[in-house]
């Protein structure tokens, strides 16, 4: 198993322009989760999965929007780039059973707006 | 809301059994502790979960107090690349899927 792949691993993003980070997992997960982490600080969720066609807000949601169409993929979408979203972002998922919910990480995508 | 309370940073020799220490006072009875580490800014990798026994895994053990208020993550036998930023970790909320909070962990520094 691949696990939780992430792309791109960098980009740099001019203010106002828009992208997509991918994020993929052949665990065969139900949930999905996109955070931030911002330097020298904890993660923070921005919107998170329940399953394929249910997506909700977490912790830091605006500028960000998400969209969960298959089991495996949860794209995370910028669509006016701004400075404050300079940051690295993980992709995790999660099987959760008997009221324990482990999550596994993806590699991260750094962003640079600029 | 369930948070967390780590010092910012620790040191140890390498060889020696680190131990990293955890408040978690406001967490609900049902909900587990769980341990992550993040290397160099990678992705966090899991460690350990617990909800009232002591856990003991290949990487890790987990000691939770009897009255579940805190938690102590040791590393029995720590080598330089166990330094890393540890996370204590408990869920926010109940009726919030599975949010988690992170905080801003312990960064353990293993000395050779």
């Amino acid at each position: 198993n691949a696990g939780v792949t992430q792309t791109p691993k960098f980009r740099i993003l001019k203010i106002g322009q828009s992208m997509t980070l991918q994020c993929a997992q052949d665990m065969n997960h139900n949930y999905m989760y996109w955070y931030r982490q911002d330097p020298g600080m904890g993660l923070k969720l921005i919107y998170y999965s329940v399953g394929a066609g249910i997506t909700d807000k977490g912790e830091v949601p605006n500028g960000y929007n998400v969209s969960r169409s298959t089991t495996e993929d949860f794209p995370l979408r910028l669509e006016l780039a701004a400075p404050s979203q300079t940051s690295v972002y993980f992709c995790a998922s999660s099987y959760p059973l008997g009221g324990a919910d482990t999550q596994y990480f993806g590699p991260g995508t750094r962003l640079t707006v600029l | 809301d369930a948070k967390t309370t780590q010092p910012p940073s620790m040191d140890c020799a390498e060889g020696r059994a680190a131990n990293l220490p955890c408040n978690h006072s406001t967490i609900s009875g049902n909900e587990y502790v769980y341990w992550y580490r993040q290397i160099h800014s990678q992705g966090p990798q899991y460690i350990i979960h617990g909800l009232k026994n002591n856990e003991t895994n290949e990487m890790a053990s987990l000691i939770i107090t009897e009255d579940r208020k805190s938690s102590t993550l040791i590393l029995p036998h720590a080598t330089l690349r166990d330094t890393a930023v540890y996370y204590c970790i408990v869920r926010v909320g109940r009726n919030t899927g599975n949010q988690f909070y992170f905080g801003t962990g312990t960064s353990l520094t293993v000395i050779p």
